[in-house]
């Protein structure tokens, strides 16, 4: 079954710098996702992304936050100035479509800010 | 109100019984129900799908809504060792975004 790719598995970051998660979502998928779990906390939606532009963001999603599909394959999600409460695994989501379309995660960047 | 919420948990049960797990939902209008099994530290892996009321079977598992009380469950039949997860109910509350619970841990004791 075709899978979607996330890169780095684990990201270890200074408080202030910039990190850039890398997704490589289903090939004949058309919406992308971003979603965030803290340890023990629950999964929560930050973004979706569809023809080119945000379709829709959460309250997490501020200013700090940015996604970009720089070529036909990559969505990637950028953190300009990471904080400590960034730490959390990403998930990366695809889908085919919306509504009832099931949603396809890749495997997660955990990322740590120090 | 919390858009999505589950019965806490965790839940422990004897191998070969029945694991039964509930969510309640907040957005009178969401049509799409899902049921994600996460093990620790590993992606929300889907294994139910529900849109209309009454039940849907697939194999060990059967999934329950009834949107006039917006409600969902998940019946696990005979469950094994393997099943023990983190089990999430998931809600689609607009074309765009899933909600989640918090997930409700079922531990399978052989």
């Amino acid at each position: 079954e075709p899978e979607v790719t996330q890169t780095p598995s684990h990201q270890v970051t200074q408080m202030g710098q910039e990190v850039i998660l890398r997704c490589v979502p289903i090939s004949n998928h058309l919406y992308f996702y971003w979603y965030r779990q803290i340890l023990g906390q629950k999964v929560e939606f930050l973004v979706s992304f569809y023809n080119n532009e945000i379709s829709e963001k959460s309250e997490i999603f501020d200013d700090q936050f940015s996604v970009e599909r720089p070529d036909g394959s990559n969505f990637t999600l950028k953190i300009r100035s990471t904080k400590l409460e960034d730490s959390a695994m990403y998930f990366c989501a695809s889908s085919e479509g919306t509504g009832a379309r099931r949603l396809h995660f890749g495997n997660g960047t955990r990322l740590t800010v120090t | 109100q919390k858009e999505v919420e589950q019965n806490s948990g965790p839940l422990s049960v004897p191998e070969g019984a029945i694991a039964s797990l509930n969510c309640t939902y907040s957005d009178r209008v969401s049509q799409s129900f899902f049921w994600y099994r996460q093990y620790s530290g590993k992606s929300p892996e889907l294994i139910m799908s529900i849109y209309s009321n009454g039940d849907k079977e697939d194999g060990r598992f059967t999934a329950q809504l009834n949107k006039a009380s917006q409600y969902v469950s998940l019946l696990i039949r005979d469950s094994q060792p393997s099943d023990s997860a983190t089990y999430l109910c998931a809600v689609r509350m607009d074309d765009y975004k899933l909600s989640f619970g918090a997930g409700t841990t079922v531990t399978v004791r052989a």
